[in-house]
């Protein structure tokens, strides 16, 4: 069965600190995707990355990371010198190969960065 | 290029009403799918659908819940007799074909049934 767990329900830190939201997840499928996905207060969902799981190279946009290790079913996120406007729940989402249209999306993890 | 645009941004509802909400795809898109996000809880799948075509549905309450994309215009999920627990955030996204490279969902319809 396909199921992603974030288990951090929230997270606060102070601006400037590093912060690392966790995802495992669990399928069958050998070819799968993984999603990070943004939703500020405002609402609307961001897409920020997406990974297939034959690229297990790590990944950095900027001040985000993401690892991707298979032996452990995770995809961490990471976000360095946290600001304010990072401040929002991040959805992490797997779909697999044999149904790639739909996604199984975390609970979410809930960030405020505090000034 | 307008994105995915969801209407209404904002709607309530009196229980027993119906709702219905609106999704625009990206230009050139024929496939919609259709998430529902409860109060704190992540998205959950609830149909997929093709210019005129339901292909699956599996993630819709049997009752009450239906969606539609004609040939002409944008999809429609409606809602009939509404309960508070249908109060939620329903998201559209839309794509060519294949969605392995990741969603764009519209900015939603949140949904409060009072």
């Amino acid at each position: 069965a396909q199921k992603v767990t974030q288990a951090q329900t929230e997270i606060s830190v102070v601006e400037k600190e590093d912060v690392t939201l966790d995802c495992v997840y669990e399928t069958r499928d050998t070819t799968y995707y993984l999603f990070w996905y943004k939703q500020p207060p405002s609402g609307e969902l961001v897409f920020l990355i997406r990974r297939n799981s034959f690229d297990e190279q790590n990944e950095i946009s900027g001040r985000y990371s993401w690892n991707f290790q298979k032996s452990t079913s995770s995809f961490n996120f990471t976000i360095t010198a946290s600001q304010v406007v990072d401040s929002a729940v991040y959805f992490c989402a797997l779909s697999e190969a044999s149904g790639t249209y739909k996604y199984i999306f975390g609970t979410g993890t809930r960030l405020k960065v505090l000034a | 290029n307008a994105g995915v645009m969801q209407n209404p941004r904002h709607l309530v509802r009196r229980r027993g009403q119906e709702a219905r909400l609106r999704c625009s795809p990206m230009k050139g898109h024929s496939h919609v799918y259709w998430y529902r996000q409860l109060p704190e809880e992540g998205l959950k799948f609830m149909v997929y659908l093709q210019k005129e075509n339901i292909i699956d549905e599996s993630g819709m309450p049997k009752e009450r819940f239906s969606a539609e994309f004609p040939k002409e215009g944008p999809s429609i999920l409606r809602i009939q007799q509404v309960v508070r627990g249908d109060s939620a955030a329903y998201f559209c996204a839309s794509s060519r074909r294949g969605v392995n490279y990741g969603y764009t969902f519209g900015s939603g319809t949140r949904l409060t049934v009072v």
